[in-house]
């Protein structure tokens, strides 16, 4: 089954104790992103990844680093995160240049940092 | 940067209505896309339209695009409660890339 899932699902954690939401996807696409979704402001993207050790900055990526190692594989790390950071995480990925651009979600992850 | 503004908010409609939402837009775009939301859920692609098409159906759905002026709407035909759910519009810019922009959202509510 075509997906993009997503570890943990849930995570409550402390101010600056790092962690990393993992996101993986079976599809053999070359793009995935990583957004936030916060109440009243919708859906923004932290950053993206063309290919493999291709990755860009979107609109709110201060505090998160990514690595693309592997195709499949899209980790987002917060090296120490703060409460601002609480939010719904959503990971996706589409085909480069396809046809369609159709982007698929994974599940999110609900992060709550106090 | 937000691109996509979707309007309304929050619609509530009962069961057997058409629910209509609208997309606004800034930049030149290369396609528009409208998604779906459950609750607390991942985003599930409903429709993509390009910016040389006028008018997409998929089942229930239609979507126009007009991009003189800027703006999309997506329209749910008899509307059922499963249909409750945040409707996100979803532009695709000009630069060969697949980097979505997002609006705010409507969250529709269908009463049965």
């Amino acid at each position: 089954e075509a997906q993009v899932t997503q570890n943990p699902r849930y995570l409550i954690t402390v101010t600056g104790k790092k962690l990393t939401v993992t996101c993986s996807q079976n599809m053999n696409h070359e793009y995935m992103s990583w957004y936030r979704q916060d109440p009243g402001l919708g859906l923004r993207q932290i950053y993206y990844s063309m290919n493999v050790e291709v990755t860009d900055k979107g609109d709110v990526p201060e505090g998160y680093k990514v690595s693309r190692k592997e195709k499949r594989n899209f980790p987002l790390i917060l090296e120490s995160p703060s409460p601002n950071q609480t939010s719904l995480y959503f990971c996706a990925s589409s085909d480069w240049g396809g046809r369609t651009d159709t982007q698929y979600f994974g599940p999110g992850t609900r992060l709550t940092v106090l | 940067s937000q691109q996509g503004e979707e309007d309304p908010q929050a619609l509530s409609i009962q069961e057997g209505e058409n629910a209509t939402m609208n997309c606004s837009y800034k930049t030149s775009i290369n396609n528009l896309q409208w998604y779906r939301q459950n609750s607390g859920r991942g985003l599930v692609h409903l429709i993509l339209i390009r910016s040389n098409e006028r008018e997409k159906h998929s089942g229930r759905l239609r979507v126009t695009l007009d991009t003189s002026k800027k703006s999309s709407s997506l329209l749910i035909t008899a509307s059922r409660a499963a249909d409750t759910a945040s409707y996100f519009c979803a532009t695709v810019e000009n630069s060969g890339y697949s980097t979505l922009t997002f609006g705010k959202g409507t969250m529709l509510l269908v009463s049965p």
